[in-house]
């Protein structure tokens, strides 16, 4: 079975630009989940998304960032005017079941903003 | 949500077994102990977990104390691919606090393995 995948792994963008962040869960995964790791800091949870429902964004900033996962196709996470302090990796984790199960990993999108 | 406490980094020699610790001391009946590890410039990976009995998989070992306020993760036969941090989580499988999906991910202990 393919794992999670991420892409772009890299993503460098330009102040004010947008990014767009793909997820594909695992084969047979309805729950997305959403970290994102600052520089030198740990991976702290934005959101958490099961097929088209936003379940809890309490850890996404207010402004500018959003997710969706739609019936069809990848979970995309988006940032519109992307600042410096942006930058970071954001990884997403699927699971086959929500609450407690277990959550796997993909290999994370690295942004830098310029 | 349970707090749990590691040491900053830990160092090992390949070949040999490694026992990384972990303090929960306000662990809950329904906590679930689960550690995961996150290797250079990659996403954390899964390694195990266990309620209240020792646990044993293809990665690693986990043994959990009595009292259950402490648990230890076990590899065997460190190599320099083991080189990570290791992160010990605790997850309510009650979803008391009605979030119990939220991985929250502490410092970890940053693991050096020595050829």
């Amino acid at each position: 079975n393919a794992g999670v995948m991420q892409n772009p792994r890299h993503l460098v963008r330009r102040r004010g630009q947008e990014a767009r962040l793909r997820c594909s869960p695992m084969k047979g995964h309805s729950h997305v989940y959403w970290y994102r790791q600052l520089p030198e800091e740990g991976l702290k949870f934005m959101v958490y998304l099961q097929k088209e429902n936003i379940i809890d964004e309490s850890g996404m900033p207010k402004e500018r960032f959003s997710a969706e996962f739609p019936k069809e196709g990848p979970s995309i996470l988006r940032i519109q005017q992307v600042v410096r302090g942006d930058s970071a990796a954001y990884f997403c984790a699927s699971s086959l079941q929500g609450l407690a199960d277990t959550q796997y990993f993909g290999p994370g999108t690295r942004l830098t903003v310029l | 949500d349970a707090k749990t406490t590691q040491p900053n980094s830990m160092e090992s020699n390949e070949e040999e077994p490694v026992h990384l610790p972990c303090n929960h001391s306000t662990i809950s009946g329904t906590d679930y102990i689960h550690w995961y590890r996150q290797l250079p410039s990659q996403g954390p990976e899964y390694v195990i977990h266990g309620l209240t009995s020792n646990v044993n998989n293809r990665m690693a070992s986990l043994a959990i104390a009595e009292d259950r306020k402490s648990s230890t993760l076990i590899l065997h036969r460190a190599t320099l691919r083991d080189a990570a941090v290791y992160y010990c989580i605790l997850r309510d499988v009650k979803n008391s606090g009605g979030s119990n999906y939220k991985l929250t991910f502490g410092k970890g202990t940053l693991l050096t393995v020595n050829p």
